[in-house]
């Protein structure tokens, strides 16, 4: 879906808790799912992806969820440490259509020491 | 291994001047993809090459954008006679095939338009 130029959603946690970080997808279609940190001044940093044939993921200290009767994508952050502090999106993908990537909005996590 | 090159960093164009934004792949990336970052906001795909081709064009706005991806050297953006509106993070990312494998990013260069 095409994004608004408002201000992002911003997710404050403490250190040491878990963080949840949701997602909504535009395109029933779409069979592939990443989900990108992007830190300050850097460009997107690949963390996980999962493809729809799974509902869930995990990776080190990352889960990726999928729920694709509501078209839902969340990211699960085990232990939240400061330097998680960044912006997260996700992005979607069609895979026979080629390497095109739909963006979500974003979400600013906040970790609190 | 170097990641995804973009230079420059930071780019200042005046009103009706051009930008040249270019992107070095990743060794043995063959695809490159452009996208522009307005703040606050998530990428948004503009446009996806192989060496000497355009594969998808969509999200390139019709007038005063271009790429190309030549057979030696970078993949280059161009934006010509620029306007307030240009101004955006512009990002480069690379693959080693059609498949979404290996997908990465660049830095970015930022552009102002002044």
């Amino acid at each position: 879906g095409e994004n608004v130029g408002l201000h992002l959603p911003t997710l404050s946690v403490q250190e040491g808790d878990n963080s949840i970080i949701n997602c909504a997808y535009s395109n029933s279609a779409s069979d592939y799912f990443i989900w990108y940190k992007q830190e300050s001044g850097k460009g997107p940093q690949f963390i996980i992806d999962i493809r729809s044939n799974m509902d869930k993921r995990q990776g080190q200290r990352v889960t990726v969820l999928l729920n694709k009767t509501v078209k839902h994508l969340s990211l699960q952050i085990a232990a939240t440490q400061p330097g998680d502090s960044a912006v997260y999106f996700c992005a979607e993908n069609i895979m026979e259509y080629g390497n095109k990537l739909v963006f979500g909005a974003g979400t600013i996590l906040r970790v609190k020491s | 291994n170097a990641g995804v090159m973009q230079n420059p960093r930071h780019l200042v164009r005046r009103r009706g001047q051009e930008a040249r934004l270019r992107c070095s792949p990743m060794k043995g990336h063959s695809h490159v993809y452009w996208y522009r970052q307005l703040p606050e906001e998530g990428l948004k795909f503009m446009v996806y090459l192989q060496k000497e081709n355009i594969i998808d064009e969509s999200g390139m706005p019709k007038e005063r954008f271009s790429a190309e991806f030549p057979k030696e050297g970078p993949s280059i953006l161009r934006i010509q006679q620029v306007v307030r509106g240009d101004s955006a993070a512009y990002f480069c990312a690379s693959s080693p095939g059609r498949g979404n494998s290996g997908y990465t990013f660049g830095s970015g260069t930022r552009l102002t338009v002044v």
